[in-house]
């Protein structure tokens, strides 16, 4: 399996919802990032994790609260949302943290709408 | 941190014409520069790749170039087709991150 898998592929949230993102890897890959992406920007890079414990991040609003429970898997939580975080939220992992060059892999995303 | 800019923000080509994207980075420590392409609503697709180590890469009809003493690379598409057209990202990485330019939007005319 090559894959990140990410679900939901759409979500709709109210404000005042509570919600969460997942994405699952199977390659045994030991780094797992969250990104965040509007419409013809590039991707922004929200939190990195590695070996299961976050070593970065990006200076994201505590609405946003990242979770790793194994290596395979990797949990966006999301509350009290704003109608400017709708965008496409991306998984991506790789092998290490180090020679990005080897693996990197994006998943297909989450497309969220916040209303 | 790297700062990579991306050039041009649009570009229109005839099909079968060639397209050229260039980018610029700032960290000299950079050691892989990957080339994503996006169709709407899809993720970003890695299409080409070239390291530090190598100055040319070509994968039939898309190459990419490296100067590293000038920190700049350029992606190359020769005989443009309709399917090309997309938005294009190029990367550069050092570490942990891939830092982005802020990406082409190619379109191809028939």
């Amino acid at each position: 399996d090559t894959e990140v898998t990410q679900t939901p592929k759409h979500l709709v949230m109210g404000m005042t919802n509570k919600k969460s993102l997942k994405c699952e890897q199977h390659m045994g890959h030991r780094a797992m990032y969250w990104y965040k992406q509007k419409a013809k920007k590039p991707p922004e890079l929200m939190f990195v994790y590695s070996y299961e414990k976050l070593s970065i991040n990006e200076s994201v609003p505590s609405r946003f609260s990242p979770e790793c429970p194994n290596s395979s898997l990797l949990n966006l939580h999301l509350h009290a949302l704003q109608p400017e975080d709708s965008a496409l939220y991306l998984c991506a992992s790789s092998p290490g943290t180090a020679n990005l060059g080897y693996g990197y892999t994006f998943g297909s995303g989450t497309r969220l709408t916040v209303v | 941190g790297e700062n990579v800019e991306q050039h041009p923000s649009t570009l229109s080509v005839q099909e079968g014409d060639s397209a050229v994207i260039k980018c610029t980075y700032s960290d000299s420590a950079s050691n892989y520069f990957p080339w994503y392409k996006q169709e709407l609503g899809k993720r970003p697709q890695l299409i080409i790749d070239i390291r530090s180590n190598v100055g040319e890469k070509k994968d039939q009809r898309i190459a990419v170039t490296l100067n590293k003493t000038a920190k700049h690379f350029s992606l190359h598409i020769t005989e443009t087709q309709p399917e090309d057209s997309a938005v294009y990202f190029c990367a550069a990485s050092t570490d942990y991150k891939l830092s982005f330019g802020a990406g082409t939007t190619v379109t191809v005319r028939a």
